[in-house]
């Protein structure tokens, strides 16, 4: 079955503890993405990967780190989580650059809480 | 500044009417616009797309229709379903080789279909 997995689905922890949210994908997309969604704020994108060891930015990059050292696997780091942080996280893939507009499949998400 | 809006937080329709679902834009290098659906517990899903070339985009009970002159687009849903019962992201992109395909949401509109 073709899907996006996240790890784990919960979690609480404590500011400053290093943290680390998986994400991988079995479709052989070239695109990743990870997203937060905040109540009122809707879903924004903190980093994406065009392909393995290209990443960048998204809108809301600050304290999160990603690595993309194999295709299907995009983890988000959180080095010093803070409380700000806490937030529901989506990971998304999707086919690269022949494929810009084709649909972003997304995980089923991740609730974090940090305390 | 919020490129995408949904300015309905919530819309209420009874069994078998239309619902009409909202979305406007100010970026005007937007050239691809996608709704996505989204149940609790679980990630978004991809519902319909329209490119900015076309002015309406069908899909058995979900239409798209795209105003780009007013910068406005609307998702309608015939006859809606208590199954469809969810929050509605507008997401936009462009322009094409320009954006990578990132995708900008609204702040969602939450759908209640009573029976």
């Amino acid at each position: 079955e073709a899907q996006v997995t996240q790890n784990p689905r919960y979690l609480i922890t404590v500011t400053g503890k290093k943290l680390t949210v998986t994400c991988s994908q079995n479709m052989n997309h070239e695109y990743m993405s990870w997203y937060r969604q905040d109540p009122g704020l809707g879903l924004r994108q903190i980093y994406y990967s065009m392909n393995v060891e290209v990443t960048d930015k998204g809108d809301v990059p600050e304290g999160y780190k990603v690595s993309r050292k194999e295709k299907r696997n995009f983890p988000l780091i959180l080095e010093s989580p803070s409380p700000n942080q806490t937030s529901l996280y989506f990971c998304a893939s999707r086919t690269g650059t022949s494929g810009y507009y084709n649909e972003q499949f997304f995980g089923p998400g991740t609730r974090l809480t940090v305390l | 500044d919020q490129q995408v809006k949904q300015n309905s937080p919530s819309l209420s329709v009874q069994e078998g009417r239309i619902s009409i679902l909202n979305c406007d834009y100010t970026n005007s290098m937007f050239d691809y616009f996608l709704w996505y659906k989204k149940y609790p517990a679980e990630g978004p899903t991809f519902l319909i797309s329209i490119s900015s070339i076309k002015d309406k985009n069908e899909d058995g009970r979900f239409t798209v229709f795209l105003n780009k002159s007013a910068k406005h687009l609307s998702l309608h849903i015939v006859p809606s379903q208590p199954g469809d019962s969810a929050v509605y992201f507008c997401a936009a992109t462009g322009p094409y080789g320009g954006s990578q395909g990132n995708l900008i949401f609204g702040k969602g509109t939450k759908l209640s279909v009573k029976p």
